[in-house]
């Protein structure tokens, strides 16, 4: 089974406003990873949190972790037309090696 | 500094022939990983290598296999392509053994259709 899970699976804002998605997962990590993907391109590496992190800032993205309930969120700020995009969470395993497996995906929309 | 560059960004191919993606890693790391993504779905992890060795693989059939060479690059090898093998072929390259504190950078990827 999957190792992580995305939710919203879509999401539509006003440009402006902020966005929150959320990923939840099931074994024990070493960190988590999350990536912005426009229209089935590559992704792009947004933020590493590790599980010993609870929350990290990168611009106008905010990440926090809570390894108890084994959930994670990514909140953009004051969003852009160009924040409409995929955006993946991603956890490795703790005591494992480095295989990344991701969660399904928030499909952000940002509305002018 | 380069970051990680598959080739070639697209490709079709018919059912039954055989294809061969390649990658090379961001400087300075030494793992490479292949995923299949398809249309709307996440990335599939299909196997990591490192040390010129399968260390890693996901729950894909031996017609997929790879390669890795000295200097850390890497190819995918499909075999008898099936339709089903249509999809977003990425390439994610990493630093072995950082305590999970290194971030997996992906290339742009290969677009494989297979027709």
């Amino acid at each position: 089974s999957q190792q992580g899970e995305e939710d919203p699976q879509a999401l539509s804002i006003q440009e402006g406003e902020n966005a929150t998605m959320n990923c939840s997962y099931k074994t024990s990590i070493n960190n988590l990873q999350w990536y912005r993907q426009n229209s089935g391109r590559g992704l792009v590496h947004l933020i590493l949190i590790r599980s010993n992190e609870r929350e990290k800032h990168s611009g106008r993205l905010r990440v926090t972790l809570d390894t108890s309930k084994k959930s994670s969120s990514l909140l953009i700020t004051a969003s852009r037309a160009a924040d409409t995009a995929s955006y993946f969470c991603a956890t490795d395993f703790m005591n494992r090696d480095d295989k990344i497996i991701f969660g399904k995906g928030t499909r952000l929309h940002i509305l002018p | 500094d380069a970051g990680v560059t598959q080739s070639p960004t697209h490709l079709i191919k018919t059912r039954g022939q055989q294809v061969t993606l390649r990658c090379s890693p961001k400087s300075g790391h030494d793992t490479v990983s292949w995923y299949q993504q398809a249309l709307g779905q996440e990335p599939q992890f299909i196997f990591q290598y490192y040390e010129e060795e399968e260390r890693q693989r996901g729950n894909f059939p031996d017609r997929f296999s790879g390669h890795q060479f000295p200097n850390y690059s890497s190819e995918l090898n499909v075999n008898a392509l099936l339709l089903g093998d249509s999809a977003l072929y990425l390439c994610a390259s990493s630093l072995f053994g950082a305590g999970g504190n290194t971030e997996a950078f992906f290339g742009q990827g290969t677009r494989l259709t297979v027709v």
